[in-house]
């Protein structure tokens, strides 16, 4: 089972500001990884698949990139709106498919 | 647009049975593998189970198999789950979403599902 460990687990940052969310897997998943976005009291929503590829509506302002065991969720500049718990997701070998623990992002 | 309802949960004793349903719509439901992802408590997601576009093909995680059976019918556009022997670890919102290549790209609201005498 590949295992994702997401850094750090709590990021608090000004709006405004860059956010740059961490992602490593177990063993690579060249670039068969996704990101969610799941806002408190929502489902998850698609932001990300493929590592770099924004799913449709996504805002331009959240970015992914990394390819093997290390990937990166950049949001260029947070809103309010950007509050949530930010998690990975690996389709490379599976069943099963994984998670990551998840990045929760806070405004200052 | 997609929408995707989940029903059927709700408070149910350990040992027991219960079965979820998703119903969807806005798009062509027998085109597409269906997934069942759940979270527990103020925890994070846990992939459970994916049935494929014509319900041929399952996978389950380990923590479910031999207990848990995805299913679907295609007439009725409806995806289930069915939970058979539940422990409080099966205590958790349960989500229906369908598969962009193994990603899950649209989800459904979750039901919860608590396991409790």
């Amino acid at each position: 089972e590949i295992v994702l460990t997401q850094s750090p687990p709590t990021l608090s940052l000004s709006p405004g500001e860059r956010a740059t969310l961490s992602c490593r897997a177990s063993q690579s998943v060249s670039n068969f990884l996704a990101w969610y976005q799941q806002k408190p009291g929502q489902a998850p929503r698609l932001l990300i698949y493929d590592a770099s590829n924004r799913a449709t509506g996504v805002p331009a302002r959240f970015s992914g990139s990394g390819s093997g065991t290390d990937f990166t969720l950049t949001i260029s500049s947070l809103e309010p709106e950007d509050v949530a718990i930010y998690y990975c997701q690996q389709r490379s070998n599976w069943p099963p498919l994984t998670f990551g623990g998840g990045t929760k992002v806070e405004i200052k | 647009q997609v929408q995707l309802v989940e029903s059927g949960g709700g408070v149910v004793q350990p040992g027991r049975s219960l079965r979820l349903s998703c119903a969807a719509s806005g798009f062509t439901f027998s085109s597409y593998g269906m997934h069942w992802v759940r979270q527990a408590p103020g925890k994070g997601l846990e992939w459970v189970a994916i049935v494929s576009y014509d319900g041929r093909t399952k996978y389950y995680a380990e923590s479910v198999k031999g207990r848990f059976t995805i299913s679907r019918d295609n007439s009725k556009n409806t995806l289930y789950l069915e939970m058979n022997s539940l422990s409080a670890e099966d205590t958790a919102v349960y989500y229906c979403a369908n598969t962009l290549s193994e990603y899950f790209q649209h989800w459904g609201q979750g039901t919860l599902v608590t396991v409790s005498s």
